[in-house]
C-alpha cells in the first residue's frame, strides 16, 4: 500500500459546482498536511496548509480526519481555471521531517 | 527572480552522457530536494540535503548523484544516461519547520534518446 494515496480521477465538474475529494495516508505518526495544486507540466505550488480544525481560503475548505487517517479538499463555485491536478503532501517528522506526496487528483471545470 | 531556479529548463542528450542540473535559490533555506516526475508515478523523492554538510539518499537514487556546494546550490547529476531517466525533474526547498510547506523550482524537462 503507498504512503499517501489520492484517486486520480479525472474529476468532471461543471462551472460553479462543488467538487471534493480525499486524500488517505498510511502512517498514523502523520503531523503535517498539505495541499498542492499543479497545472500541466509546471511546478506543484502550495495551495494551502491543513490544519487539524480544517481551514479555509476563499471557495477552497481542507479537512483533517485522523481517526480514519485522510485529508479531504472542498473547491466551492468551481471556475475553470480550477483545472488542475491537486496533489496531497504529508510529513512525518519521524521519518526524517519530508514530504510525501500522493499521485494527484486531476480536476476538469468545464463549461 | 524565482525563489528557486532550475537550469536547464528543457534538456535532450543521448544515452550514455554525463549531464547536470542545477538549482539555487534565494529563500535562504538550509534544506533542499530533488524530485522526478512521470506519469502516473507522482513526485518521487531522489536525494535530500539538510544542510551543506549533509546529503542523504531518497527513494530512488540509483544512477543519479548530488552535490551541495554552497546553501544556495544543490546539483543533480546522472552519471551515465538512461532512457528511462526521461522525466520532469523539480527541485526544491524548505525551511526545518517545513512550515510552509515545500517551494519548487519550474522544472527541468530531461529527455534521453
Amino acid at each position: 500500500r503507498k504512503e499517501v494515496e489520492q484517486d486520480p480521477g479525472p474529476f468532471n465538474v461543471p462551472e460553479g459546482a462543488t467538487v471534493a475529494f480525499n486524500c488517505t495516508y498510511s502512517n498514523s505518526a502523520s503531523q503535517s498536511f498539505f495541499w498542492y495544486r499543479q497545472d500541466c507540466r509546471k511546478e506543484p505550488k502550495l495551495l494551502m496548509s491543513v490544519y487539524s480544525s480544517g481551514n479555509e481560503d476563499g471557495r477552497f475548505t481542507a479537512q483533517l480526519n485522523r481517526a480514519s487517517q485522510y485529508i479531504s479538499l472542498l473547491i466551492r463555485d468551481s471556475k475553470l481555471s480550477d483545472s488542475a491536478t491537486y496533489l496531497c503532501a504529508v510529513n512525518i517528522r519521524a521519518a526524517g521531517n519530508k514530504l510525501t506526496f500522493g499521485g494527484g487528483t486531476r480536476v476538469l471545470v468545464k463549461p | 527572480d524565482a525563489d528557486v531556479t532550475q537550469t536547464p529548463r528543457n534538456r535532450i542528450t543521448k544515452t550514455g552522457k554525463r549531464i547536470m542540473l542545477e538549482c539555487s535559490q534565494t529563500k535562504g533555506h538550509d534544506r533542499m530536494y530533488w524530485y522526478r516526475q512521470d506519469p502516473g508515478l507522482g513526485l518521487r523523492l531522489i536525494y535530500y540535503s539538510f544542510d551543506v554538510k549533509d546529503i542523504n539518499k531518497g527513494e530512488i537514487s540509483d544512477g543519479y548523484s548530488v552535490s551541495r556546494q554552497a546553501q544556495a546550490k544543490f546539483s543533480l547529476s546522472l552519471e551515465s544516461a538512461i532512457p528511462n531517466q526521461t522525466a520532469l525533474y523539480f527541485c526544491a526547498t524548505s525551511d526545518p519547520g517545513q512550515t510552509y510547506g515545500y517551494t519548487f523550482g519550474s522544472g527541468t524537462r530531461l529527455t534521453v534518446v
